[in-house]
Formats: structure tokens, sequence, C-alpha cells
């Protein structure tokens, strides 16, 4: 069956503009957690959206928000973007909601801000 | 979620069976261990998981003492394309899903 899918790939944005992120997981799958990597930070959770409401939410701005829809697709949004704001964006998707159930992720988003 | 603490890196050659291993003082009573592997520019893999003595499946082995205290994940004759970063999770049923990933363990694997 079809992995999970980030859309797009790479993107480049300006400082102050604001990008939409998309995760189709895979079929079946209820749950959908975002994660920012840098070279700096590492993996760091930003948030996690299970039947359309979001269960769980890192440590980060109100920059960043989420929303899931009905039929599990998952988008994330970062308003005002900061240079910082630079990283590899991946989802994840899994069954259920709880640490045991095997996350797969997808190749993830590439974001530069310039 | 317990901390862990892993090498933050490992060498190793073709063909050797190279062991991670993972400090986990505080696990908890129903925490579990999860390894995941991450190749550049890719999102991470699960790769086994386990609660207690040793789990084994195709890609590696994953051992774990009495005490639950650390573990060890084993891969069993590597490959130029087993370099990649190993994370070690430990976690448990509490309806939190957020995976918290640490530093993890860089392995090079040489010819």
């Amino acid at each position: 069956k079809a992995g999970v899918t980030q859309t797009p790939r790479y993107l480049i944005k300006t400082r102050g503009q604001q990008v939409t992120l998309s995760c189709s997981p895979i079929s079946g799958h209820r749950s959908v957690s975002w994660y920012q990597q840098t070279p700096g930070q590492g993996l760091q959770f930003l948030f996690e959206y299970f039947s359309e409401t979001q269960r769980n939410k890192g440590n980060f701005p109100g920059r960043f928000s989420g929303r899931q829809f009905s039929n599990s697709r998952s988008e994330m949004n970062v308003s005002t973007l900061e240079l910082g704001d630079s990283a590899l964006y991946l989802c994840a998707s899994s069954y259920e909601i709880d640490v045991l159930s095997e996350a797969f992720f997808g190749q993830g988003t590439r974001l530069t801000v310039v | 979620l317990a901390k862990t603490t892993q090498p933050i890196s490992m060498d190793s050659y073709e063909g050797q069976e190279v062991n991670i291993t993972c400090s986990h003082n505080n696990i908890a009573t129903n925490d579990y261990i999860t390894w995941y592997q991450q190749f550049p520019s890719q999102g991470p893999r699960f790769i086994i998981q386990g609660y207690k003595t040793k789990v084994t499946n195709e890609v590696a082995s994953l051992f774990i003492p009495a005490d639950r205290k650390s573990s060890t994940l084993s891969l069993p004759r590597v490959s130029l394309s087993d370099t990649a970063v190993y994370y070690c999770l430990v976690g448990g049923d509490t309806g939190r899903r957020a995976l918290t990933f640490g530093s993890g363990t860089r392995l090079q694997v040489q010819p």
C-alpha cells in the first residue's frame, strides 16, 4: 500500500510569508503527527492529530498550526516565517494514538526561508 | 517520556556485528523501548520494539536486561547501507502519541 506522502518536497519562502505543508497518511491510519528536524535541535515534535482533533502539541509558538480533515489528511501552516524555520518537516502516520503503534514517516518537506 | 542516552557516533566495517546501547534509567513500568533508523533527508523508519528480554526480527535484535535500565540494538553483519542515525525511544501506552527523539547514534559503516 502507498506510504505517507508529503507535498511539496522542497519549498523556498521569504521571511514574513506563510506556508502550508500537506501530509497524506497511509490508508486507514487515523493519527498524523508533525515533526521539525534541524541540525541544531534534532527531531522535535510539533503536534498530533487524531480523528480531526489536535491531541498533543509540542513547544512551538502559535505561528505553527495544523489541522486534520475527515479523510485523515493533514496540513500544517507556518505564518510570519523566520529564518530559523528553515528545516525538514516530517509527517508520520499511525493507526493508533499511542507510542506503541508503529509510526510511518514521509520523506518530508524541506523548507528554506530566505 | 523517559530520557535516553546513546553514544553520539559509532564506526564499523562491513560484515561486522554492531551493538548500540541506550541508557534509560528512569524507565517506567509500562514503558516500551523502540528503535528507529533514519537515513539522510528521509523520515525515520521503525526497526524494532520490545519490553523485556530479547526481541528479534528480520532486521535486528533487541536485548533488554532484567532491570530494563538499558537496551542494546544489535545489527548483524552490517553493510554500507546500514549507515544511518539510530534513535532509541522509550514510552508507554499512556495515550500520549508524541515520539521523543534524542540525539541518536550516527553509525558509519566502512567498506
